[in-house]
């Protein structure tokens, strides 16, 4: 049973444009979110985080949303670059009862056309 | 500063040989992790320790999966009597606080029973 689901293996998205990255979750103990990025021969890298007291939480060019009742975050990057390309996870944990764990989703890969 | 390193990056075993696997954690990082990432798929969990207590160790697939971090930095994974079900990227991740935080990955160590 997935607890966190990445339902689009891949997107394309062109330069200067918004590239939207999903992620739905089962499990409602989770209370805190995380995208990581991963390119080819490398282990993931932290971006971006949400506490699920906060709907939003921005950085730069990425933000971040959470939906606490659909049970759905999502991850904006604006403008994309070609450099975005790469494997993004969402992950999800919870501070009191959701395993001593990152639960990671399948990935989305995102190619930034130049 | 440095970041979480692994070795080796690479590694062949022939199905039935035992094998390690090395993790340098940040320095100063309390909470260790291991991940088994197979191909095209998320990081799934495997065990976790903070310093040198390993508090989870309910991701690991069977008995014959050992991990130890006697001195609560350095951590070996060992798998003993390999079998190709165990091909996969072996991810090592620190923390500085408890594993519903940010997690710091290495570049992991993809391994291939053959």
């Amino acid at each position: 049973d997935q607890q966190v689901k990445q339902n689009s293996p891949s997107l394309s998205v062109q330069e200067g444009r918004i590239s939207i990255l999903n992620c739905d979750y089962t499990n409602s103990m989770f209370d805190y979110f995380l995208w990581y990025k991963k390119y080819p021969a490398e282990g993931p890298t932290f971006l971006i985080s949400i506490s699920s007291i906060k709907d939003k939480n921005e950085d730069g060019r990425f933000t971040v949303f959470l939906n606490k009742s659909a049970k759905h975050l999502s991850l904006h990057i604006v403008p994309s670059q070609p450099g975005d390309s790469a494997v993004y996870f969402c992950a999800a944990s919870g501070f009191i009862a959701a395993g001593n764990m990152l639960t990671f989703g399948g990935g989305t890969r995102l190619m930034v056309k130049p | 500063g440095a970041g979480v390193s692994q070795s080796p990056r690479y590694k062949v075993a022939k199905r039935g040989q035992d094998v390690a696997l090395r993790c340098d954690p940040i320095s100063g990082h309390v909470s260790l992790f291991w991940y088994q990432q197979a191909l095209g798929q998320g990081p799934e969990f495997l065990t976790y320790f903070q310093n040198e207590a390993q508090l989870d160790k309910s991701g690991l697939p069977s008995d014959r999966f050992f991990a130890e971090r006697p001195e609560g930095s350095v951590s070996t994974l060992k798998i003993q009597r390999t079998q190709q079900e165990d091909s996969a990227v072996y991810l090592c991740a620190s923390s500085l606080r408890g594993p519903a935080y940010e997690q710091y990955f290495g570049p992991g160590t993809r391994l291939t029973v053959t």
